[in-house]
């Protein structure tokens, strides 16, 4: 099945640096999400982009949705020690809701 | 209150056997999925129900079947467990079918010895 690529696929980043990683595929999309994992639990909603060129903020995060449809970017700002998890991107094209999710980027923030 | 709650959270069993993992959600929503993650982290879809209809289903195996009594519950049941089924299985809700907007649950980690 289809798959959207995330770089970096891990990330070690210091408490305060900015913190940028990115989603493509080969296919266009319609709607991007973006969701936060922490250990033991469940993907937690961070940011939806529903248009093209769309930028979209949730306090130190920021996503938009790339001009060509194929590629989604994150960007969170003075990292802090809460930030460590897994970030998942999704796309969907509008079918009854199906999501396809990233391969994952994984950020550690060290003290 | 949680609002997206899955049991159990853990569940080891062997092969061959059966076994159910339960999913409710108190949002009022019409949607809900069940979702594999495998050791690798990645994600797929495995069911969609909208109202208690099945509007997707991503090829999963016969032995995968989901059971959705009202649209505030759906249910996972699994009859004769592999050694590949182990893996973590989330549900997730969202508004209506064209809600990519989508809740997830904390997951049940099943093991399969």
């Amino acid at each position: 099945g289809q798959q959207l690529n995330q770089s970096p696929q891990s990330m070690f980043i210091q408490e305060g640096e900015d913190v940028s990683m990115n989603c493509t595929s080969s296919s266009i999309f319609n709607t991007w999400l973006w969701y936060k994992q922490d250990p033991g639990e469940g993907p937690v909603l961070l940011i939806a982009l529903y248009k093209a060129g769309e930028l979209t903020s949730n306090g130190r995060l920021t996503a938009q949705f790339g001009i060509t449809r194929k590629d989604s970017f994150l960007n969170i700002s003075a990292s802090i020690p809460s930030d460590v998890g897994i970030y998942f991107c999704a796309g969907a094209t509008g079918t009854a809701s199906k999501l396809t999710f990233g391969t994952g980027t994984r950020l550690q923030v060290t003290l | 209150d949680t609002a997206v709650s899955q049991t159990p959270k853990y569940l080891v069993t062997q092969m061959g056997n059966d076994k159910s993992i339960k999913c409710e959600q108190n949002l009022g929503h019409d949607t809900m999925y069940w979702y594999k993650q495998d050791s690798k982290k990645f994600l797929k879809i495995m069911f969609s129900y909208n109202n208690k209809e099945l509007i997707i289903n991503e090829t999963v195996p016969n032995r995968f079947s989901p059971k959705s009594p009202d649209k505030a519950h759906l249910n996972l049941h699994i009859n004769s467990l592999e050694l590949g089924d182990s893996a973590v299985y989330f549900c997730a809700s969202s508004q209506d079918p064209g809600g990519y907007e989508q809740y997830f649950g904390p997951g049940t980690r099943l093991t399969v010895t």
